[in-house]
């Protein structure tokens, strides 16, 4: 089944404690991208990638890392979390560099810091 | 600046009425939108992609019209089921291609 995977769903976390949220395609898409999304706010775009080795900023990028190793994985790197980074993070594929294709997430992860 | 509104916040219907969701963009130089269902808790299910050259996209008891020169989608559902409830995003590139651009959603609740 074609799909865009996370892990973990569900993460509690303190506040300094180095975390890693994974994110994985079975497409062979070549854009994968990070969103967070906050009541009141709407999802907004951490980082994106258009293919290997290449990651950009998006929206909000201030706390958080990316690598691009492979075409398949997309990790979040939270270095040193912070309580404001309390969301529910969603990570998206796209076949392409192109915006016409169609955008596919993955099932959330739902982070706590306390 | 693009920016995409779904008007209203929260919406609740009888089972069986068929309703319609709004979607307005303040920039009608689109690739394309599409709509997102969210169920609480869970990620988001892609239900339509709409491209700029098209005026509507049909999925079962789902239709999506798109009127660019207006800068409004609207999302037709046909004979609502409790199944539907749940939050309605409409999205679209932006400019760049790099990202998606979305509204905050429509809440929907169909009561048996």
């Amino acid at each position: 089944e074609a799909q865009v995977t996370q892990n973990p769903r569900y993460l509690i976390t303190v506040t300094g404690k180095k975390l890693t949220v994974t994110c994985s395609q079975n497409m062979n898409h070549e854009y994968m991208s990070w969103y967070r999304q906050d009541p009141g706010l709407g999802l907004r775009q951490i980082y994106y990638s258009m293919n290997v080795e290449v990651t950009d900023k998006g929206d909000v990028p201030e706390g958080y890392k990316v690598s691009r190793k492979e075409k398949r994985n997309f990790p979040l790197i939270l270095e040193s979390p912070s309580p404001n980074q309390t969301s529910l993070y969603f990570c998206a594929s796209r076949k392409g560099a192109s915006p016409w294709d169609e955008q596919y997430f993955g099932p959330g992860t739902r982070l706590t810091v306390t | 600046k693009q920016e995409v509104t779904q008007i209203p916040a929260a919406l609740s219907v009888p089972e069986g009425e068929n309703l319609v969701l709004n979607c307005s963009f303040t920039d009608s130089a689109i690739y394309n939108l599409q709509w997102f269902r969210q169920d609480p808790g869970k990620g988001l299910t892609s239900l339509l992609l709409i491209q700029s050259s098209q005026r509507e996209q049909t999925s079962g008891r789902l239709n999506a019209s798109l009127d660019k020169s207006s800068g409004r989608s609207t999302l037709y559902i046909a004979a609502s089921q409790p199944g539907d409830s749940a939050t309605y995003l409409c999205a679209v590139p932006n400019q760049a291609g790099t990202a998606l651009i979305f509204g905050k959603g429509t809440t929907l609740s169909v009561s048996s």
